[in-house]
């Protein structure tokens, strides 16, 4: 399988702190995006991250791919209440293919 | 914003029912993707279409499944004779052209009976 894991499944941290989220996967990739998800709802498109890139920022997100450790991680900083959310990596090997999702981390702010 | 659109919301069908469900992606999009999402499951793949056929399906897009594009706006999703175990979140998603973020819909939540 092309996914892998993604850690922590459960985040619990304090209104203003930094919250990191890892991914791993299996297989060689072409991008990795991160999206997230508010209970019941859609799949919201954070950040797109190209196998050849190593580091990427958008407003408070911060994503890093490590592609010899097949593992990203995402980085919220200054955490809001509003951040609350799952968020979850997806994998592609290209082109227009499928995207692969991990499980998701559970992210809880507290205010 | 341009955004891909989904509906019903939800729809609730008695087991053997048909449904049908309905997305339309953003406009200038060339690249169509049906995922479900059993609750508190990770997202699954389901099929993927392009230039009007079938790209690439999953194990689960089995015969009780298809998927049309009638009238160039549409994407629908056919569930032919639905099963306590289709209930699940069902999302359309749209990509411009390849290496590009895919856009999600809001989903449609199916509940069978």
């Amino acid at each position: 399988s092309q996914q892998g894991e993604e850690d922590p499944q459960a985040l619990s941290i304090q209104e203003g702190e930094n919250a990191t989220m890892n991914c791993s996967y299996k297989t060689s990739i072409n991008n990795l995006q991160w999206y997230r998800q508010n209970s019941g709802r859609g799949l919201v498109h954070l950040i797109l991250i190209r196998s050849n890139e190593r580091e990427k920022h958008s407003g408070r997100l911060r994503v890093t791919l490590d592609t010899s450790k097949k593992s990203s991680s995402l980085l919220i900083t200054a955490s809001r209440a509003a951040d609350t959310a799952s968020y979850f990596c997806a994998t592609d090997l290209g082109g227009a293919q499928k995207l692969v999702f991990g499980q998701g981390t559970r992210l809880t702010i507290n205010p | 914003e341009p955004e891909v659109t989904q509906t019903p919301s939800h729809q609730v069908t008695q087991m053997g029912q048909e449904v049908i469900l309905r997305c339309v992606p953003i406009s200038n999009h060339l690249y169509f993707y049906w995922y479900r999402q059993i609750l508190g499951q990770k997202v699954e793949f389901l099929v993927s279409f392009y230039n009007n056929e079938i790209s690439e399906k999953s194990e689960i897009f089995d015969d009780q499944f298809s998927v049309e594009r009638p009238d160039g706006s549409n994407f629908t999703l056919k569930i032919r004779s639905t099963k306590l175990e289709d209930s699940a979140m069902y999302f359309c998603a749209s990509i411009y052209r390849g290496n590009t973020e895919a856009f999600f819909g809001q989903g449609t939540r199916l509940t069978v009976v």
